[in-house]
């Protein structure tokens, strides 16, 4: 079965600065990633997907992933952050190929400071 | 996208009691899958529900403690059984959208057992 790895639990950030979330995956193929926010009491919000083809993907509200096979990672970035980012942060993956059960990573809870 | 609506939001339960949450989709879906979210922690996959026949379960999770409902294409009930303490997590309803590989989530329903 597939799984991500996310190793940075909480994360704190200054607003206007860059952001970069890590994310890696276990699986030989090339494997349906994807990247979730979950803001405070709300539900989870689909930032941005990959399934094949161009390795870095632009998402929602800013946010990009690159796809980096050699290192089997997926991280989340972005440029400049604002306060409104601060929420917690999850990568999935399919938990087997064919069907659509996600497993998620453990998170990253994303602190902004002014 | 896909609206999904889930009822109820948050509610407070006394231990012994069962609560059924309520999922409805904007749209005809094949599968519906309920996940679990305890505090602090990622989500956690309790079921497929597929309409027409029995919810599918994932290992840890059976169907006396989670009885699940699928009577149509955009409708679904996730029970929580004789609740403990334990069980006060937040549940969570989402659909897939097949090729896609996108899955769409509800907000949840916040539960806290006494």
């Amino acid at each position: 079965a597939q799984s991500v790895t996310q190793p940075d639990i909480h994360i704190t950030v200054s607003e206007g600065a860059s952001l970069e979330l890590r994310c890696n995956y276990s699986y030989g193929a090339t494997p349906y990633l994807f990247w979730y926010v979950q803001s405070p009491g709300q539900g989870l919000q689909l930032l941005l997907k990959y399934f094949s083809g161009d390795t870095l993907v632009q998402g929602i509200k800013g946010f990009e992933a690159e796809f980096k096979r050699s290192q089997s990672s997926f991280n989340l970035r972005k440029p400049s952050v604002h306060w409104s980012d601060a929420a917690e942060y999850f990568c999935a993956t399919f938990t087997n190929f064919g069907n659509e059960k996600l497993t998620f990573g453990t998170g990253t809870r994303l602190t902004i400071i002014p | 996208s896909a609206v999904i609506s889930q009822k109820p939001s948050r509610d407070i339960c006394q231990r012994g009691t069962s609560l059924t949450i309520q999922c409805q989709v904007d749209s005809q879906v094949t599968m519906m899958f309920w996940y679990r979210q305890q505090p602090g922690q990622s989500l956690t996959l309790i079921a497929t529900a597929n309409q027409g026949s029995e919810a599918t379960y994932e290992s840890g999770f059976v169907i006396d403690k989670f009885p699940i409902s699928r009577p149509n294409l955009t409708f679904s009930t996730l029970t929580v059984s004789n609740m403990s303490p334990e069980d006060s997590s937040i549940y969570l309803c989402s659909v897939g959208r097949g090729a896609t590989g996108e899955l769409f989530f509800g907000e949840g329903s916040r539960l806290t057992v006494l």
